[in-house]
């Protein structure tokens, strides 16, 4: 099973907009991270966030972590055409010796 | 500077043949990861190489082998391909292993008939 759960599976708003989803995950990480795939590409990392941190940002986003629920959520502010990708976190489960992702949050900005 | 080079892009296979599909990297970086993205299922780890001259099973490594030719370049193969090995396959390096970000090829589109 995966250890990292996106929610929505799909989230299609306006653009200018600002787009949240999330992640849910199992076990104990050392870090979470997000990634962008655009339709036909490979994956480009957006941020880490380390499991002593609970929030972080970088640009337009914002990436939150809370441990004890084991979540974190993707915050994409004042979002634009080109923000339209699937979205995915991974996480480093300690002792696991990987990188587990999730199904990915599929998002759509309308113009 | 392509960083993460995957070769072919695109391949057709009958059951039973075999190919290898190539990863080549110019970031000098020490771990190098095969996963397989299928629709609904995220992407999977098959297999992975935490430096030159090691390499280790990931979550669905049944099917495929790989080598681990040089600092470079790393390598996929199916010996016998099967209809559920149908898949993009991404090959990803990174230079702190599972701790850090990970950079990724544009993949390779594999139909097996």
């Amino acid at each position: 099973s995966q250890q990292g759960e996106e929610d929505p599976q799909a989230l299609s708003i306006q653009e200018g907009e600002n787009a949240t989803m999330n992640c849910s995950y199992k076990t104990s990480i050392n870090n979470l991270q997000w990634y962008r795939q655009n339709s036909g590409r490979g994956l480009v990392h957006l941020i880490l966030i380390r499991s002593n941190e609970r929030e972080k940002h970088s640009g337009r986003l914002r990436v939150t972590l809370d441990t004890s629920k084991k979540s974190s959520s993707l915050l994409i502010t004042a979002s634009r055409a080109a923000d339209t990708a699937s979205y995915f976190c991974a996480t480093d489960a300690r002792g696991a010796q990987k990188l587990v992702f999730g199904q990915g949050t599929r998002l759509t900005i309308n113009p | 500077n392509a960083g993460v080079t995957q070769t072919p892009k695109f391949q057709v296979l009958k059951t039973g043949q075999s190919m290898t599909l190539q990863c080549a990297q110019d970031m000098n970086h020490n771990s190098m990861y095969w996963y397989r993205q299928d629709p609904g299922m995220g992407l999977r780890l098959i297999y992975y190489s935490a430096s030159e001259g090691t390499t280790d099973k990931g979550e669905v490594p049944n099917g495929y082998n790989v080598s681990r030719l040089n600092k470079r370049e790393f390598s996929l193969r199916l010996e016998s391909a099967a209809p559920s090995q149908t898949s993009v396959y991404f090959c990803a390096i990174g230079a702190l292993g599972f701790t850090g970000e990970l950079f990724f090829g544009e993949g390779s589109r594999l139909t097996v008939l």
